[in-house]
């Protein structure tokens, strides 16, 4: 069975430091695997996609992700956080047999 | 440009009553999907439609919740009648294609109270 397990549910991190939302998966199936954020009371907004080509997937507002098979882990991260990245993060992922499962979601808390 | 409209954003009702949930997707997509969203279960996705005809419902909880897509730009999600347990935030998703692993765009929200 297909599953999504997103390992933190609250990350705190300071301004200007790096970023690390920890993602694992487990699929019979090779997945697309996503990174959707969710800003205070709106829906949620594509990060990033990865399908299947390169492993090290860049994202919007300097967020990437890289695909680690031998780990079944896809960790999001960024170099240097800023205060408008608080915000809560899913990890999405999606297979041909198992559809489409969210993570429990990991909220991310910047301190000035 | 306008982003997928849903509405109400809030309601408030009891149980019992009917619930209609709407939404107006991003002009030009032809998939729409609808999840709820709740501390206890997180997000799920209830329904998904293609070209305005359902493709998996598999996510629908019981009979008492029912999907409608009657043009490109419009769709319902009822609930008859409404329970306590209904209670979450309802979002409203459309893409562009077919198939969930295309980039979704989300609405706002229909947050429900069931009283």
């Amino acid at each position: 069975a297909q599953s999504v397990t997103q390992l933190d549910s609250h990350v705190s991190v300071s301004e200007g430091t790096p970023v690390l939302l920890r993602c694992n998966y487990s699929s019979s199936y090779s997945p697309s695997l996503f990174w959707y954020v969710q800003h205070p009371n709106k829906g949620l907004q594509l990060l990033l996609k990865y399908t299947s080509a390169a492993t090290l997937v860049k994202g919007i507002n300097g967020f990437e992700a890289e695909f680690k098979k031998s780990e079944t882990s896809f960790h999001l991260t960024k170099p240097s956080a800023h205060m408008s990245d608080a915000a809560e993060y899913f990890c999405v992922s999606y297979s041909s047999a198992s559809k489409i499962i969210f993570g429990s979601g990991t909220r991310l808390s910047i301190r000035p | 440009d306008a982003g997928v409209i849903q509405s109400p954003r809030h309601e408030v009702t009891e149980m019992g009553q009917e619930v209609t949930l709407r939404c107006k997707p991003i002009s030009g997509h032809n998939s729409l999907f609808w999840y709820r969203q709740t501390m206890m279960r997180g997000l799920e996705l209830l329904i998904y439609f293609n070209n305005n005809v359902p493709i998996d419902d598999s996510g629908m909880p019981e009979d008492r919740f029912s999907a409608k897509m009657p043009n490109a730009s419009f769709s319902t999600l009822k609930i008859q009648p409404s329970e306590p347990r209904d209670s979450a935030v309802y979002f409203c998703a459309s893409s562009v294609g077919q198939g969930e692993w295309n980039e979704q765009f989300f609405g706002p929200g229909t947050r429900l109270t069931v009283l």
